[in-house]
């Protein structure tokens, strides 16, 4: 089975742009969970999606926001980008929604803001 | 406050020896507790999940505790080897259907 793929790997982008990443999960799987990694903030959880509705919000700005196709691919939205916005978005898909799956993460894509 | 904490220090340790990764948390009541592998440039990847009515749980050369009482869990790599050094996350069920991780703990395994 192909694992969680995630594109672009490397994104430059400047202050005031937008920016939308992509994920496809693991075929067969339904849910996908968006996490935002810094080195002195960790793993941040942004959102998850499941059967294409938002079950689940973390604690970020209105300017980060996703969504599901029915193919269970996902992207994610960056508005108005900040330059705190930088860092690695990593994707993990599962194949139902709860905290008790495992999650299966993507290699990530790395984001520059200058 | 909630937190986890993991010890935010690269560990080192000799080929061969046990390695003991710690994860702390406060004001957290998990009913589970999952540690994760991540290696430069990649994603986590998933090791081992401890339930709360769980002490001990093993796989292979892996081996992790979940101390309610103590909010802590130990993570230990015995005869570690090169090809361990990552960085280590623990990850526990923060309420809410939602999981939360600590920021790691980086392992460098001398030869």
């Amino acid at each position: 089975k192909a694992g969680v793929t995630q594109t672009p790997r490397y994104l430059i982008k400047t202050r005031g742009q937008q920016v939308t990443l992509s994920c496809s999960p693991i075929s067969g799987h339904r849910s996908v969970s968006w996490y935002q990694q810094t080195p002195g903030q960790g793993l941040q959880f942004l959102f998850e999606y499941f059967s294409e509705t938002q079950r689940n919000k973390g604690n970020f700005p209105g300017r980060f926001s996703g969504r599901q196709f029915s193919n269970s691919r996902s992207e994610m939205n960056v508005s108005t980008l900040e330059l705190g916005d930088s860092a690695l978005y990593l994707c993990a898909s599962s194949s139902t929604s709860g905290t008790l799956e495992t999650q299966y993460f993507g290699p990530g894509t790395r984001l520059l803001v200058l | 406050s909630q937190k986890i904490e993991q010890n935010s220090e690269a560990l080192n340790i000799q080929e061969g020896k046990t390695a003991t990764l710690t994860c702390n948390y406060t004001n957290y009541s998990p009913a589970y507790l999952q540690w994760y592998r991540q290696d430069p440039g990649r994603g986590p990847v998933f090791l081992l999940l401890i339930r709360e009515n769980e002490k001990e749980k093993r796989k292979e050369r892996l081996k992790v505790t979940f101390d309610t009482t103590l909010k802590q869990s130990l993570f230990h790599i015995t005869a570690s080897q090169p090809a361990d050094s990552a960085t280590y996350l623990c990850a526990l069920d923060s309420g809410y259907q939602k999981v939360t991780f600590g920021i790691g703990t980086k392992l460098q395994v001398i030869p």
